[in-house]
């Protein structure tokens, strides 16, 4: 059984027409991130929560935010999507502490027209 | 600057062949992990090292994790199709709650 799970799979939007994307998670887990991927590169860490505590990367840009109304949801906002934010969005769970092990979502594409 | 270095970027073998992968950083870690993720899925764990010198086994891939805690190399006998992934290297260091550092992770590819 999934114990993460990001809706949709695949996400079409237009250039600059808002979108979110989600995910939820059944593992109690207390961090939870979101990753941008593109082709064959590896994944690029936006920001975390843990717990309610929310913790963005330097470079993420202002367009990408985040909301984590409980433990077991997280959603990604992309306020104005353009072209260079299509990839592959991945969510991730962690139980923090000694040995930090993420288990992923399988992701959802998102391409932008 | 990449604080973990993988090695090679990019692999092509054939089936039965060895391979070894390489994760480099000067930094130490207090674990280490490796995921192999399938195109069009997310990464899945593959194992944890924690212990320096550590030396784990799953099937025909072999884990290493270096006596310093800043390298580690994954070894994988005979290679199917299967295995073809991108197989990426995540460090966790104590000061960064909850947080782990990927590099820019291996592309393996196994012909029949």
């Amino acid at each position: 059984d999934a114990m993460v799970i990001q809706n949709p799979r695949y996400q079409v939007t237009q250039f600059g027409k808002p979108v979110t994307l989600s995910c939820s998670q059944t593992l109690n887990h207390n961090v939870m991130y979101w990753y941008q991927q593109k082709s064959s590169q590896a994944p690029k860490l936006l920001f975390h929560y843990y717990d309610k505590d929310f913790n963005n990367e330097a470079d993420t840009p202002d367009n990408f935010q985040s909301r984590r109304p409980n433990t077991s949801f997280c959603f990604l906002d992309i306020r104005s999507p353009g072209l260079g934010d299509a990839a592959m969005y991945l969510c991730a769970t962690s139980r923090a502490g000694f040995g930090t092990e993420a288990f992923f979502g399988q992701g959802t594409r998102l391409t932008v027209v | 600057t990449q604080l973990l270095e993988q090695s090679p970027q990019f692999l092509s073998i054939q089936e039965g062949e060895n391979l070894t992968v390489y994760c480099n950083s000067s930094s130490v870690f207090s674990s280490l992990q490796w995921y192999r993720q399938e195109p069009g899925e997310g990464p899945v764990l593959l194992v944890t090292v924690v212990t320096g010198g550590e030396v784990k086994k799953l099937k025909r891939l072999t884990f290493q994790f270096g006596d310093a805690r800043k390298d580690s190399s994954l070894h994988i006998t005979a290679a199917q199709p299967g295995d073809t992934g991108l197989y990426l290297c995540a460090g966790a260091m104590n000061t960064n709650a909850g947080k782990s550092t990927f590099g820019d992770g291996t592309t393996l590819t196994v012909k029949p």
